[in-house]
């Protein structure tokens, strides 16, 4: 059974940083690409960022280039997304996601519960 | 970016019934549309790929259709467990992954 659990959500003051965990199970993590999805408070869901699976190739939305960096840990079997400047917009629900395919991000087949991140003074 | 519109925004529907969910993607994106189902305080889980293909486990009354730019999703007799959001994914030109707006579907 696929299981995504994050983790490291939490209250940051503005320009502050946090990083999120995903710990992955039940699949062979090295062979998919990873991407983080968001969802602000009441809205719909945002794209963040994704990963290759052997951790080559990262992208980004336009909304946080330059400012969050995507990685992985494949012994560890573990996603992580590295906050930096962070904004009061970037309040959100983050979650983990898996996709279908090794070398690039397409689609999300699987999604963790998700982790709030707060940007609050 | 390939923008995606769905329609309508929110449906009110009762048990038993059928509806049908629009999305619209601002260019040709083939067949490469997902659906997604979100209930209240849960992460999204993915129904269907690749306009038609229903994801394992999920139950054959759900059904989509589409290619091209224009795709609906479509619930037969509708159970009360359906009642929840629904959102459109473009696959074709990736990254960006762009979802629509979401599909509020409520009970009448």
């Amino acid at each position: 059974e696929v299981q995504l659990l994050e983790s490291g959500g939490g209250l940051v003051q503005p320009g502050g940083s946090l990083r999120l965990s995903c710990a992955a199970s039940g699949f062979t993590f090295s062979s998919y690409a990873m991407s983080w999805v968001r969802q602000a408070p009441g809205k719909g869901l945002e794209w963040v960022s994704g990963i290759s699976g052997r951790g080559g190739n990262t992208y980004y939305a336009d909304s946080v280039k330059g400012r969050f960096t995507i990685s992985r840990d494949n012994s560890k079997n573990t996603l992580y997304m590295q906050m930096n400047s962070l904004r009061g917009e970037d309040t959100a629900v983050y979650y983990c996601t898996k996709d279908i395919n090794s070398g690039y991000v397409r689609l999300c087949d699987y999604w963790g519960q998700g982790t709030l991140v707060t940007v609050s003074s | 970016d390939i923008q995606m519109a769905q329609s309508p925004s929110s449906l009110s529907a009762s048990v038993g019934d059928t509806v049908t969910i629009t999305c619209r993607a601002s260019q040709s994106i083939s067949s490469y549309l997902n659906w997604y189902q979100q209930k209240p305080g849960k992460a999204p889980k993915l129904l269907i790929y690749t306009a038609s293909s229903l994801q394992s486990g999920v139950p054959s009354r759900f059904s989509g259709s589409g290619s091209g730019t224009d795709f609906t999703l479509s619930i037969s007799s509708l159970q009360p467990e359906d009642f929840a959001t629904y959102y459109c994914q473009q696959s074709y030109s990736t990254p960006p992954l762009t979802f629509g707006q979401g599909t509020r579907l409520e009970i009448k």
